[in-house]
């Protein structure tokens, strides 16, 4: 066990919906990483925030947005939802503000599938 | 192109066989190289991390990294059923975020 919380595990909703996806980091972790895992791309890097600042953005559709409370958990929001959205959401944690060890922490994943 | 590149198998191996799993890059920059697991349904876990060239060993595991090439590679040694899994290599720069290779599924067969 990791000690990252996502939820939910799964969901399926339709086109053009908006879901959110939820994650509480390790317990004294500042630092909280979006990916996105699917067949075709591997795992792509969506956004990283640090203590409630976003830190550094990856390949995020504009259609998904994120945010971390004072409290350190975060929310990933996806929007105006397509088939191709499908896929695993992975939310990952680490004390620091860089990438410097290398060392995320992993959730189990949520896993969105989008008729 | 891709800036890391890794077959995605599946690769089936006898149980006792070493298994070598490789990855190449693009960017001459990437400084850092780790191997994460991840089993299936579960979120990808850190197995190896090094810096720059060389090789690092952990136990059954070997991770060698060479530069000039920009080529990586995780070596298992007497590997075992438990360690069926996707593989994935991951790399940065200095200050860069983490690049995820697409990994490879890994299965031992008993």
């Amino acid at each position: 066990d990791s000690g990252v919380t996502q939820t939910p595990k799964h969901l399926i909703t339709a086109t053009g919906q908006r879901v959110t996806l939820r994650c509480s980091p390790r317990s004294g972790d500042l630092s909280v990483y979006w990916y996105q895992q699917s067949l075709d791309q591997g795992l792509q890097f969506l956004i990283q925030y640090y203590n409630g600042e976003e830190r550094a953005k990856g390949n995020i559709l504009e259609r998904f947005s994120a945010q971390q409370f004072p409290d350190l958990h975060s929310e990933l929001n996806l929007s105006s939802l397509e088939l191709g959205d499908s896929a695993l959401y992975f939310c990952a944690s680490s004390p620091r503000q860089e990438f410097d060890t290398g060392e995320l922490f992993f959730g189990e994943g949520s896993r969105l599938t989008v008729l | 192109q891709k800036e890391v590149e890794q077959d995605p198998g599946p690769l089936s191996v006898p149980e006792g066989a070493i298994v070598s799993l490789n990855c190449t890059y693009s960017n001459s920059a990437f400084q850092y190289f780790m191997w994460y697991r991840q089993y299936s349904r579960k979120g990808p876990e850190l197995l190896m991390y090094t810096y720059s060239s060389g090789n690092k060993e952990d136990g059954r595991f070997t991770a060698q990294v060479d530069k000039s090439s920009k080529y990586i590679s995780l070596f298992i040694r007497d590997s075992q059923p438990s360690d069926s899994a996707t593989y994935l290599c991951a790399m940065r720069s200095s200050a860069s975020k983490i690049i995820f290779g697409s990994g490879t599924r890994l299965s031992i067969r008993p």
